[in-house]
């Protein structure tokens, strides 16, 4: 079936370290894409989104890439901090009515 | 400034016993959705409305319904909740149902079912 995964359910980093957490899909016909943090006990807060005419996007100490061609996202965070330790979701609009379908979190620990 | 405010945080019912889950909004936003999220899984869409237009999705169980009576405030009505429907209940909205819409959801509300 088509879904979002991630590769790494856990990812532990040093305080400063930048951060890669990745996903991948495999419906080419989704065409945008949103990563969120969830913070424990918290909903899910937008981080940043990226259309599939692009293939980077920018943001405040994060970056999206994506790469089409092996239906790969991956989301960067430089200087990873404490504040940083949260669940991310990669998710996918598959077009048409707003629908997003969320892929399985990786757990991201900062370790100061 | 809270956007999406879901009442209450914690909820505890009985099995068997309905409870219902508030939401409420200050974006005035056209869409508002229900999803559930289960421990340590992502958040699974139960349905959504498009203004007074109910959508649901094709899995969600008949035990869940929803009611939205005004363009601020949407319901989340669990008719006999099982054990299996204890989750976070989490309530997000968006301007419109366009593919680059952003959802903004609410901090959720955590069920449990004794």
């Amino acid at each position: 079936g088509e879904n979002v995964g991630l590769h790494l359910p856990t990812l532990s980093v040093q305080e400063g370290d930048n951060s890669i957490i990745n996903c991948a899909y495999s419906n080419s016909a989704s065409d945008y894409f949103i990563w969120y943090k969830q913070e424990s006990g918290k909903g899910p807060q937008f981080i940043i989104d990226i259309r599939s005419n692009m293939d980077k996007r920018q943001g405040q100490r994060v970056t999206v890439l994506l790469n089409k061609t092996v239906k790969h996202l991956s989301l960067q965070i430089a200087a990873t901090q404490p504040g940083d330790s949260a669940v991310y979701f990669c998710a996918e609009n598959k077009g048409g009515a707003n629908n997003l379908f969320f892929g399985t979190g990786t757990r991201l620990t900062v370790i100061p | 400034d809270a956007m999406v405010i879901q009442n209450p945080r914690y909820q505890v019912t009985q099995f068997g016993k309905p409870v219902t889950l508030s939401c409420s909004q200050t974006l005035n936003h056209n869409v508002m959705y229900w999803y559930q999220q289960k421990s340590s899984q992502a958040p699974k869409l139960l349905f959504h409305y498009y203004d007074k237009d109910f959508n649901n999705e094709a899995d969600t169980p008949d035990n869940f319904q929803s009611r939205r009576p005004n363009t601020s405030f949407c319901f989340l009505d669990i008719r006999s909740p099982g054990l299996g429907d204890a989750a976070m209940y989490l309530c997000a909205t968006s301007r419109g149902s366009s593919n680059n819409e952003k959802l903004f959801f609410g901090s959720g509300t955590q069920l449990s079912v004794l």
